[in-house]
């Protein structure tokens, strides 16, 4: 079972600055199957990005994915006030699918 | 408008069983690879299950293989999710999600429900 690790945990920051966010895989993640989702309190996840860098439809060009191999990071380039949630990411290459414990930004 | 609707859900004994449904709408739902996912509450997202577009591949997390059963009936556009056994580990709020491209086994949730919440508790 491929194992995500996301990191900060936690992250305070203030509309209009930048937020990167980690994403580290206990192996190599196939084909760069990984995937990223926003959730929002009582609301179901949204798909952000698919095969590591490529928006979902609809997804502002503020959220951009890289990555590789066992690294990956989202950065949302300037924080909107409705970008305060909770990030999770997921790998799809290998079964058993697995989710990454998730990264709550908060307003600072 | 392309839509998936969970129903099912609710409070169970241990060791009960419980049928949750996902009805699809807006789109070819027998051309899509369908997942259920569960978030325990506080938690985060746990892949449960998956079946390919005609019902005849299916895969599970080893922590309810032998105990959930997924299935899917194309001409009714609904996915099931059959879960025996349960127990309080299984509390969570249970979501259905589509694989974002036709026919293809790997891929994202590009579509996803609101959700059925199911409690395992005496």
């Amino acid at each position: 079972e491929i194992v995500l690790t996301q990191s900060p945990g936690t992250l305070s920051l203030s509309p209009g600055e930048r937020a990167t966010l980690s994403c580290r895989a206990s192996q190599s993640v196939s084909s760069s199957y990984l995937a990223w989702y926003q959730q929002k309190p009582g609301q179901a996840p949204r798909l952000l990005i698919s095969g590591a860098s490529s928006r979902a439809t609809g997804i502002p060009d503020r959220f951009s994915g890289s990555g590789s191999g066992t690294d990956f990071t989202l950065t949302i380039s300037r924080l909107e006030p409705e970008d305060f949630a909770v990030y999770y990411c997921q790998q799809y290459g290998s079964s058993p699918l697995t989710f990454g414990g998730g990264t709550k930004v908060e307003i600072k | 408008e392309v839509q998936l609707v969970e129903s099912g859900g609710g409070l169970v004994q241990p060791g009960g069983s419980l049928r949750l449904s996902c009805a699809a709408s807006g789109f070819t739902f027998s051309s899509y690879w369908m997942h259920w996912v569960r978030q325990a509450p506080g938690k985060g997202l746990v892949w449960v299950s998956r079946i390919n577009s005609d019902g005849s591949s299916t895969s599970y997390a080893d922590s309810v293989k032998g105990r959930f059963t997924i299935s899917r009936d194309n001409a009714k556009n609904t996915l099931y999710l059959q879960m025996n056994s349960l127990r309080a580990e299984d509390t969570a709020v249970y979501y259905c999600a589509r694989g974002r491209l036709r026919l293809a086994p790997a891929d994202a949730f590009d579509i996803w429900g609101q959700g059925t919440m199911v409690t395992v508790s005496s």
